[in-house]
């Protein structure tokens, strides 16, 4: 199995920008985490999705992010318009567990942000 | 308030010394995570527990959950489990994480 993948590996942007990370989960995993990174905060959840329906979204800082999942096996996390606050590492992982937040967590290897 | 919290926040240790971390949280949890987070950034999940011990090679996961605490070993420690070692728990839909652990594994 390929593992979680997310694209970009790496983002540099100016701020004001769109920016859209994207995740691809494990096969057959029902569950996916958009978590962020940053030195003064570790690390946090922003959204999570079960079966494809967004469950919790309460981490999403702000209007500015939207987190879409169109099907079971592709992700995207917008931030628009972008600022430099927004500049950290994002996490996508998925989980097979139908109990959605207590299965084992399979990352992928992260998105670095950086909005100048 | 932190509610989750872990200690120690740094740890240098000889290879092959026994290692703890502890993560105590403050309310009552479903999960608790632990993961380890490599040098180059990735993370690695490495127990899931909602209640009493896993062991997965050198390293051993318990859970008290009467006292809300959590500890990792690891035995015969390696240069090579230096890392970053996040506790975190879950409460209702959230996942909430603890700062951090870092280990350094001195040859």
């Amino acid at each position: 199995d390929a593992g979680v993948i997310q694209s970009p590996r790496h983002e540099v942007t100016e701020m004001g920008q769109e920016v859209t990370l994207r995740c691809k989960p494990i096969s057959g995993h029902n569950s996916l985490f958009w978590y962020r990174q940053t030195m003064m905060r570790g690390l946090e959840l922003l959204i999570y999705f079960n079966n494809n329906v967004p469950i919790d979204d309460s981490g999403m800082p702000e209007d500015r992010f939207s987190a879409k999942m169109p099907n079971a096996s592709f992700s995207t996390l917008k931030i628009q318009p972008s600022e430099p606050r927004d500049s950290a590492v994002y996490f996508c992982a998925s989980s097979l567990d139908r109990f959605s937040n207590t299965g084992e967590l399979f990352f992928g290897e992260g998105s670095r942000l950086t909005v100048l | 308030k932190n509610e989750v919290e872990q200690s120690p926040q740094n740890l240098t240790a000889q290879e092959g010394e026994f290692i703890t971390i502890n993560c105590s949280y403050s309310v009552g949890i479903s999960a608790l995570h632990w993961l380890q987070q490599h040098p180059g950034g990735g993370i690695v999940s490495l127990f899931m527990l909602s209640s009493g011990k896993k062991k997965h090679g050198r390293l051993i996961a318990t859970i008290n959950i009467q006292e809300k605490h959590s500890s990792l070993h690891i035995t015969a420690s390696h240069p090579r489990d230096s890392a970053v070692y996040i506790c975190a728990v879950v409460i209702g839909n959230q996942f909430y994480f603890g700062t951090g652990t870092s280990l350094t594994v001195i040859p």
